[in-house]
């Protein structure tokens, strides 16, 4: 479900190195989800998504990966660079429901 | 392409006073409209979604209500606004059918005095 009333976790990464942003999902059910990034001020945006029928699945130096056994998501960003820090959300649903759940949110700080 | 439009950017007004926040999406027919209020470093509350036309679904029960008066157009108003409505109002879309992710106006900031 929303965890609205939730702080968000922090990751704090080096310029360059490799991200991983983890994600635990709610509903065993859940056939979607999806990867938003909001920067400060701004409207989150679509990053990348993933069915359950899939492990994992690769954009531009972006991998989801999901594990349905322990409904957990995570997003890896490769080479984090400084225009990555922002607040990463997960998100899931269910085939026909027009909702999405979303996450708590990590934010990320890019050191350089 | 698609677009979606949100105003006014940043609204402050007293408590007590009404409100009226607008979106509208271009490039796309019936989409799935929705409502959401992200308070200062939370997470995003879904308040309102819309079917179609005339048809509101609500999330949270409080002083906030919503309409659909035309295909595109989704409008989040109150009659009497709290401290408590302060907040970064996002409106989204997203088309009827498979893939289902939303995709997210810019947002309004509103700060309730």
């Amino acid at each position: 479900g929303e965890s609205v009333g939730l702080h968000l976790p922090t990751l704090s990464v080096q310029e360059g190195d490799n991200s991983i942003i983890n994600c635990a999902y709610s509903n065993s059910a859940s056939d979607y989800f999806i990867w938003y990034k909001q920067e400060s001020g701004k409207g989150p945006q679509f990053i990348i998504d993933i069915r359950s029928n899939m492990d994992k699945r690769q954009g531009q130096r972006v991998t989801v990966l999901l594990n349905k056994t322990v409904k957990h998501l995570s997003l890896q960003i490769a080479a984090t660079q400084p225009g990555d820090s922002a607040v990463y959300f997960c998100a899931e649903t269910l085939t026909n429901d027009y909702k999405l759940s979303f996450g708590a949110g990590t934010t990320v700080t890019v050191r350089a | 392409s698609q677009t979606i439009h949100q105003w006014p950017a940043t609204l402050v007004q007293p408590v007590g006073s009404p409100l009226s926040l607008e979106c509208t999406v271009e490039g796309t027919s019936n989409p799935n409209l929705y409502w959401y209020r992200q308070a200062a470093g939370r997470g995003l509350q879904l308040l309102f979604y819309s079917v179609g036309i005339g048809q509101i679904s609500s999330e949270v029960p409080q002083n906030l209500s919503a309409s659909r008066p035309q295909d595109r157009q989704f409008i989040l108003s109150s009659k009497k606004l709290l401290l408590s409505d302060s907040g970064f109002y996002l409106c989204a879309w997203r088309i009827g059918a498979p893939p289902y992710e939303q995709y997210f106006g810019p947002g309004t900031r509103l700060t309730v005095t």
